[in-house]
């Protein structure tokens, strides 16, 4: 068990709709991470936040928004919801903000499976 | 052209060989992560490098910084390491960023 929450597991919804994902880091890491993984391109990097505050951006859409909270949890909202956008979003935390000196492990949740019909 | 390059993209062992999957980068990073994913889909953080080598049971991974070249190791592999896995590198400076590998599909056979 890596410590890490996402909720839903699973979400199905319309083109049009707009979905929020959930993500509760491992206890005393403060970095979120969140990242889509499509059948067709893999893994990549949507965003991070770091104590509250947004630390890098990846390829993230504009649709596509986040947030973390004073109690670090993070929500990811995905608007204007398009049939590629269906994919397993992940979200995972570390203790470091990253950058070139402050690395820690990563901690994945389970995922969210976006299901876009 | 993709910052990261792994490979193979397939691979079938038999149970107790030994397996190397290789990743490349491009670029100077930060660190280097070993991912693996399972067939449910959820994934786990095996090793994060920036040099010399790690080592966890049966897995080995090493990375050699002036050739920006990674490889995972598994001694003894057994049907439960069949999964995807991906390496993952870290650029941290001005902004981080990820840039994944597209993965390796391991299958151990009994």
């Amino acid at each position: 068990d890596s410590g890490v929450t996402q909720t839903p597991k699973h979400l199905i919804t319309a083109t049009g709709q707009r979905v929020t994902l959930r993500c509760s880091p491992r206890s005393g890491d403060l970095s979120v991470y969140w990242y889509q993984q499509s059948l067709d391109q893999g893994l990549q990097f949507l965003i991070q936040y770091y104590n509250g505050e947004e630390r890098a951006k990846g390829n993230i859409l504009e649709r596509f928004s986040a947030q973390q909270f004073p109690d670090l949890h993070s929500e990811l909202n995905l608007s204007s919801l398009e049939l590629g956008d269906s994919a397993l979003y992940f979200c995972a935390s570390s203790f470091g903000p990253g950058g070139r000196f402050y690395n820690s492990p990563l901690h994945f949740g389970n995922g969210t499976r976006l299901t876009v019909t | 052209k993709n910052e990261v390059e792994q490979s193979p993209q397939n691979l079938t062992a038999q149970e107790g060989e030994f397996i190397t999957i290789n990743c490349s980068y491009s670029v100077g990073i930060s660190a280097l992560h070993w991912l693996q994913q399972h067939p449910g889909g959820g994934i786990v953080s095996l090793f994060m490098l920036s040099s010399g080598k790690k080592k966890h049971g049966r897995l080995i991974a090493t990375i050699n910084i002036q050739e920006k070249h990674s490889s995972l190791h598994i001694t003894a592999s057994h049907p439960r390491d069949s999964a995807v896995y991906i390496c993952a590198a870290f650029f941290g400076g001005t902004g981080n960023q990820f840039y994944f590998g597209t993965g390796t599909s391991l299958t151990v056979i009994p």
